[in-house]
């Protein structure tokens, strides 16, 4: 299994652009998670899908990130217009089932906003 | 109070001996517990897992875990320049997961 899939690895764009990541998940799991790792706030959970259906979007920090899952195999986590303090590496990751399971983690996605 | 709290370290252990991190955390229905380990520059993987009071052993790794006191820790024994990184406790309660933000170990040769 080739694992959890995200693109692009880096994206450097420049402020107010609109900006996509993208995720396949391990064939077969049910649940994704979009995370946000820095420096400074360490790695948190934006919002997390069981069967496509997102279930805590708590962790979105405003209106500006939106995430959607069309199908199993595919999300995507869209952030319009950036701004600087985007700037980050955001994780895709999946699990096999809902809850506490453990967490397979995409290679990342470096973001940075100038 | 953050949900999790982890000591960021760096600790700084010989080779050969035994390191211990520690982790506490405020959400008291926290039902299991993750340690995860992060390499620089990569993406955390799962070393292992704990649900129950008491010790937890797998291979040169054993996590702890007290619930009444809230506290859950990974010891690694017989440690190796290759176990240098970062260790994320990940308490989990129904929908509700948690990343501390991590302790970095060094082993030195």
């Amino acid at each position: 299994d080739a694992g959890v899939i995200q693109s692009p690895r880096h994206e450097v764009t420049e402020m107010g652009q609109e900006v996509t990541l993208r995720c396949k998940p391990i064939s077969g799991h049910n649940s994704l998670f979009w995370y946000r790792q820095t420096m400074m706030r360490g790695l948190e959970l934006l919002i997390y899908f069981n069967n496509n259906v997102p279930i805590d979007d708590s962790g979105m920090p405003e209106d500006r990130f939106s995430a959607k899952m069309p199908n199993a195999s595919f999300s995507t986590l869209k952030i319009q217009p950036s701004e600087p303090r985007d700037s980050a590496v955001y994780f895709c990751a999946s699990s096999l089932l809902a809850g506490g399971d453990e967490q397979f983690f995409g290679p990342g996605t470096r973001l940075t906003v100038l | 109070q953050k949900e999790v709290e982890q000591n960021s370290g760096p600790l700084s252990v010989p080779e050969g001996a035994i390191a211990s991190l520690n982790c506490t955390y405020s959400d008291r229905g926290s039902q299991s517990f993750f340690w995860y380990r992060q390499y620089s520059g990569k993406s955390p993987e799962l070393i292992m897992f704990i649900y129950s009071n008491g010790d937890k052993e797998d291979g040169r790794f054993t996590a702890q875990l007290n619930k009444a006191s809230q506290y859950v820790s990974l010891l690694i024994r017989d440690s190796q320049p290759s176990d240098s990184a970062t260790y994320l406790c990940a308490p989990y309660n129904f929908n509700k997961f948690y990343f501390g933000s991590g302790t970095k170990l060094n082993v030195k040769p």
